[in-house]
């Protein structure tokens, strides 16, 4: 069974860091190109970055290029998202998918940045 | 960028009937195009992929067609659990990747 948690959301102020982490499991999570995308509140989806199964690239929606980073350690099974410089537009749930075909999510979790 | 143009924006059916959802590309895409639904208080699950492709069990009356702009996602004999958003999302070869604003169906 495929499983992918989230976890390191929290509430955090304007301009703050924070590290987001997606652990994998059930299926061979070294192959797989991994995704984020969010949701702010009472909204949409929105995709915001893609790495490659071997990190050799990576891709970033405009509304975070140069703010965060994505990574992957295929020895740990888990994906990450970097956020620096957090604004008040990125409070969403977070969730990570796996695959090029978004096969599965996870069940999200949530990142609120206010003062 | 590539939008996709969602519609409706929601709708109201009844047990047992026939729904349609649409997604219009702003440029072709191929079919590299898939339906996700999200259940309140729920993350969204795979319905579709590669505009015609069930997920692993998905129910036979969720059908996804369409190619290059146009795409549609039908729902037959619709369910009361069928209560739900419905998203599609355009994913071409080179990102960004686009949702459609999301479709909110509701049960008479």
């Amino acid at each position: 069974e495929v499983q992918l948690v989230e976890s390191g959301g929290g509430l955090v102020k304007p301009g703050s860091s924070l590290k987001l982490s997606c652990v994998a499991s059930g299926f061979t999570f070294s192959s797989y190109g991994m995704h984020w995308i969010r949701q702010a509140p009472k909204k949409g989806l929105e995709w915001i970055a893609l790495i490659y199964y071997d990190s050799s690239n990576k891709y970033y929606a405009d509304s975070v290029k140069g703010r965060f980073t994505i990574s992957r350690d295929n020895s740990k099974n888990t994906l990450y998202l970097e956020m620096n410089s957090l604004r008040s537009e990125d409070t969403a749930m977070y969730y990570c998918a796996n695959g090029r075909n978004f096969d599965y999510w996870g069940q999200g979790v949530m990142v609120t940045v206010s003062s | 960028d590539t939008v996709m143009t969602q519609s409706p924006a929601s709708m109201s059916t009844s047990v047992g009937e026939r729904v349609t959802v649409n997604c219009k590309a702003s440029q072709s895409v191929g079919t590299v195009v898939a339906w996700f639904q999200q259940k309140p208080g729920q993350s969204p699950k795979r319905l579709i992929y590669l505009a015609t492709n069930r997920h692993t069990g998905v129910p036979d009356r969720f059908t996804g067609s369409g190619f290059g702009r146009d795409f549609t996602l039908t729902i037959s004999n619709v369910e009361a659990e069928d209560l739900a958003v419905y998203y599609c999302l355009q994913y071409g070869s080179i990102p960004p990747y686009t949702f459609g604003a999301g479709t909110k169906l509701e049960l008479k």
